[in-house]
């Protein structure tokens, strides 16, 4: 079983609408949680980090933690095509002075005009 | 405008061959990563260094795979000797102190081919 699970997709979402990327992972000590977006043929950028329960909201992107569930979400309301990318999950692993950041596969997300 | 440098951009190399990757992280970043990226693995974590220690190379093949950070503006990734399953994109990331945060700063990366 991989550390951070996520569906490949493609996930395909009409312009306008909200898309929902979701994501699972396994170590129950994980306290840090990332959004990175990374364009074809570019390298992953951060877009949100959360570290607890509940929802964390910046302009059209919000990050929501389950703990208990071990689920952590993204959602992108009125999608443009700009957000056609690939998302990935990351997850801090590990105590403080030795973390690491282990990342889901991603998923492909293309928001059609 | 700080950002992490890599090189080679493209490699393209035969099978045995020694390949080595460069990294330059953002200046006063003390966290450093390797990663490596396909399409049927996506991103997988093959070493990492905090103040220039090595903390973590468990991903690495450590037959083959050695990384070092010689000094805080220079680290490297070298394969020998490299087989055509190595082929993939190589990404150095560097993060500053409190890397709880997460906010990590990737290079361009290394795409490597080996033939």
């Amino acid at each position: 079983q991989k550390e951070v699970e996520q569906n490949s997709g493609p996930l395909s979402v009409p312009e306008g609408a909200i898309a929902s990327l979701n994501c699972t992972y396994s170590d129950r000590g994980s306290q840090s949680f990332f959004w990175y977006r990374q364009y074809s043929g570019k390298s992953p950028e951060l877009i949100m980090f959360i570290y607890s329960n509940g929802d964390k909201e910046d302009g059209r992107f919000t990050a929501q933690l389950n703990k208990a569930s071990q689920y952590v979400s993204l959602l992108i309301r009125d999608s443009q095509p700009s957000d056609s990318a690939t998302y990935l999950c990351a997850v801090n692993e590990g105590y403080s002075s030795a973390s690491k950041i282990i990342f889901g596969s991603g998923t492909r997300l293309s928001i059609r005009p | 405008d700080a950002r992490v440098t890599q090189t080679p951009r493209h490699k393209v190399t035969e099978m045995g061959q020694e390949v080595t990757m460069r990294c330059q992280p953002i200046l006063g970043h003390n966290t450093v990563f390797w990663y490596r990226q396909t399409m049927m693995q996506g991103l997988e974590l093959l070493a990492y260094f905090r103040n220039r220690a090595p903390l973590d190379d468990s991903g690495m093949p450590k037959d083959r795979f050695s990384a070092e950070m010689p000094d805080a503006t220079l680290a490297t990734l070298k394969i020998q000797p490299s087989e055509p399953r190595d082929s993939a994109v190589y990404f150095c990331a560097s993060g500053p102190q409190g890397i709880d945060t997460g906010e990590l700063f990737f290079g361009e990366g290394s795409r490597l081919t080996v033939l």
